[in-house]
């Protein structure tokens, strides 16, 4: 198994450009997630999946869209990038009611300039 | 609102000591509470705690959580300079069915000097 898998590891985008970060996983999770890390701070929910087709708003979701139209693979969209979305951006996956074996992929460091 | 918040912030110890890291919240629709450690990458599983005043342990760390107080404690013992990192508190809470999403403290980054 390759676990999660994010793309790419680093991005620096201009303010105003869009762009989709991409998380895919093989362990047959319904539930996947996304988060983002500023300095000092802990994991914040951006928008999360129960399943194909299922999508919903975490804690952060102004400036993102998400879609899932398979299981393996849960994208994340800036719509048009702001230096606010500077940011270590996590996916995650886990069968649903098991975040005790939620997996984390590698992170996505974006800089917005 | 809901809120997870953990003290101290930064913690500097010597090899050998003993530290507590705590985490409190204020959570509707609470389900469990989870401590990761985070060393520069992505978080790592430490422990899941749903019932009140039964310990987790693994090694030298132990964990306990009080669902009257809403706290939950995070020990270690005879640390290592290998247990520098920020340790993350974080509550599940749940609107129905059976998943729930994960709120986070802001960590708290521990420091072991040899």
């Amino acid at each position: 198994n390759a676990g999660v898998t994010q793309t790419p590891k680093f991005q620096v985008l201009k303010t105003g450009q869009s762009m989709t970060l991409q998380c895919a996983q093989d362990m047959n999770h319904e539930y996947m997630s996304w988060y983002r890390q500023d300095p000092g701070m802990g994991l914040r929910l951006i928008h999360y999946s129960v399943g194909a087709g299922i999508t919903d708003q975490g804690e952060v979701p102004n400036g993102y869209n998400v879609s899932r139209s398979t299981t393996e693979d849960f994208p994340l969209r800036l719509l048009s990038a702001a230096p606010s979305q500077t940011s270590v951006y996590f996916c995650a996956s886990s069968y649903v009611g098991r975040l005790d074996e939620q997996y984390f992929g590698p992170g996505t460091r974006l800089t917005v300039t | 609102e809901d809120k997870v918040v953990q003290s101290p912030l930064s913690l500097v110890v010597h090899e050998g000591d003993t530290v507590t890291l705590n985490c409190s919240y204020e959570v509707t629709n609470f389900r469990s509470l989870l401590w990761y450690k985070q060393e520069k990458k992505a978080p790592t599983f430490l422990f899941m705690l749903t019932s009140s005043g039964i310990e987790k342990k693994s090694g030298r760390l132990s964990s306990i959580l009080d669902k009257k107080e809403l706290f939950s404690i995070l020990n270690i013992t005879a640390t290592q300079t290998g247990d520098s990192a920020v340790y993350l508190c974080a509550v599940e809470s749940y609107y129905g069915g059976s998943q729930g999403n994960l709120i986070f403290g802001k960590g708290t980054k521990l420091s072991v000097k040899p």
